[in-house]
């Protein structure tokens, strides 16, 4: 069974810094990893979708690397701004079902 | 344009009632999904459709019913509410369900609370 955890919980950050967000899964038989945000009251929003054969993916900001091998997955955000206060959710997508497992979530918030 | 619509996105209601949570996309999916999401904000899949055929049915309970009247809807009746029914509803979509490739896309949630 697919368990995807993700640590911090919660973080915080001044404006303007780096950050890196994790997330682990026990099963490395996926078909890809996904970064969602959700902001409170709201449904979510697709980030990045990393293939399974992809080492990583990147949009504006953003940049999400794959280690599947190792069961890891990293988000990374660049010159972090007040609107990227959200929760982070990441996602794995299982071989042999349509099924996404999502992980715990860390809610960000970027202090100015 | 709104990509994936729920409604109602606030409903309250007293244990033992029924209701229903309505879905539609408008990108042309094939595949939607119910999602839960509890009070903790974990997420977890509940149903799938693609292409108004049930492809996943997770442990839940058969109060739950799912209907996908064509395509592009997919609704969720609930019998017999209980408290523990409490959560947001998400609806979601994706062009294909099989292949890995696809980003699934979410409706806004309908957030449930049972009295």
């Amino acid at each position: 069974k697919q368990e995807v955890t993700q640590i911090p919980a919660a973080l915080s950050v001044p404006e303007g810094e780096n950050l890196v967000l994790n997330c682990s899964f026990t099963d490395s038989a996926i078909y890809n990893l996904q970064w969602f945000r959700q902001d409170p009251g709201k449904g979510l929003t697709s980030l990045l979708l990393i293939q399974s054969s992809q080492r990583e993916q990147t949009s504006g900001r953003l940049n999400a690397s794959l280690d599947k091998s190792s069961g890891r997955s990293t988000l990374y955000i660049a010159a972090s701004q007040p609107g990227d206060s959200a929760t982070y959710l990441c996602a794995v997508l299982n071989f042999g079902n349509e099924k996404l497992t999502f992980g715990t979530g860390t809610r960000l918030t970027i202090i100015p | 344009d709104t990509a994936v619509s729920q409604t109602p996105k606030y409903l309250v209601t007293q244990m033992g009632n029924d209701k229903s949570i309505k879905c539609e996309q408008n990108l042309g999916h094939d595949t939607m999904y119910w999602y839960k999401q509890d009070s903790k904000k974990f997420l977890k899949i509940m149903f799938s459709y693609n292409n108004k055929e049930l492809i996943i049915n997770e442990t839940v309970p058969n109060r739950f019913s799912p209907k996908s009247p064509d395509k592009a809807h997919l609704n969720l009746h609930i019998n017999s509410l209980e408290l523990g029914d409490s959560a947001v509803y998400f609806c979601a979509s994706s062009l294909r369900g099989a292949g890995g490739t696809e980003t699934q896309y979410f409706g806004p949630g309908t957030r449930l609370l049972v009295l």
